[in-house]
């Protein structure tokens, strides 16, 4: 079983800051995926990564893959109250996605 | 769209009963699955299916059946229910399995069981 490890478990921080969650592993995926979840919904995709040292932006929100694709990190700029939720990775495997336990972000006005 | 749809949203269940969790997609997805997700342990797979026929068992598939007779519809069904089977459960559809390349997963707004 593939397993990815999520840091921090839990962040709060006030609005304006800058932030970075990471997903860590010490399996190779073929891509890795990073969702979010709001309270009593299911998690939403943002973004898929697949290249070794890829970056996507998202508005304010930038994704890394890790050259050796075991590891990513999503950083917030100026974070807001509505990126308020629970950030999952997730690593494209052999019987679907493995998921990450996922960080828990609040961002206080 | 309506995208992928879970009945019930809540169900309490006493240690024993059976019950089925539905889940519909109209998205002519190929690949359906159902994951559990617990505080602090995250969402896990539980069975998963790339067709109409095929299903295949996850990372905790024990206490659970699945059958997949159409592409649109991929029940779950508890058995015996116990009360380490209270979760929140979540369908999710893609268009094909994420094997590489990172197929999205479209998830439902889940089915929050209770065991007593």
């Amino acid at each position: 079983t593939q397993l990815l490890e999520q840091s921090p478990q839990f962040l709060s921080i006030q609005e304006g800051e800058n932030l970075t969650v990471y997903c860590n592993s010490s399996s190779v995926f073929s891509s890795l995926q990073w969702y979010r979840q709001e309270p009593g919904e299911g998690p939403v995709l943002l973004v898929t990564v697949v290249t070794g040292g890829e970056v996507k932006k998202l508005k304010r929100l930038t994704f890394q893959f890790g050259d050796a694709r075991k590891d990513s990190s999503l950083h917030i700029t100026a974070a807001q109250p509505g990126d308020t939720g629970l950030y999952l990775c997730a690593g494209g495997g052999a019987d679907g996605l493995t998921f990450g336990k996922g960080t828990h972000l609040i961002i206080q006005p | 769209n309506a995208g992928v749809t879970q009945t019930p949203k809540f169900q309490v269940l006493k240690t024993g009963q059976s019950m089925t969790l539905q889940c519909a997609q109209d998205m002519n997805h190929e690949y359906m699955s159902w994951y559990r997700q617990d505080p602090g342990m995250g969402l896990r797979l539980i069975h998963y299916s790339v067709g109409a026929g095929i299903t295949d068992q996850g990372e905790v598939p024990n206490g659970y059946n699945v059958s997949r007779s159409t592409t649109e519809d991929f029940p779950l069904r508890l058995l015996s229910a116990a009360p380490s089977q209270t979760s929140v459960y979540f369908c999710a559809s893609s268009l094909v399995l994420a094997r590489s390349g990172g197929g999205e997963l479209f998830f439902g707004e889940g089915s929050r069981l209770t065991v007593l």
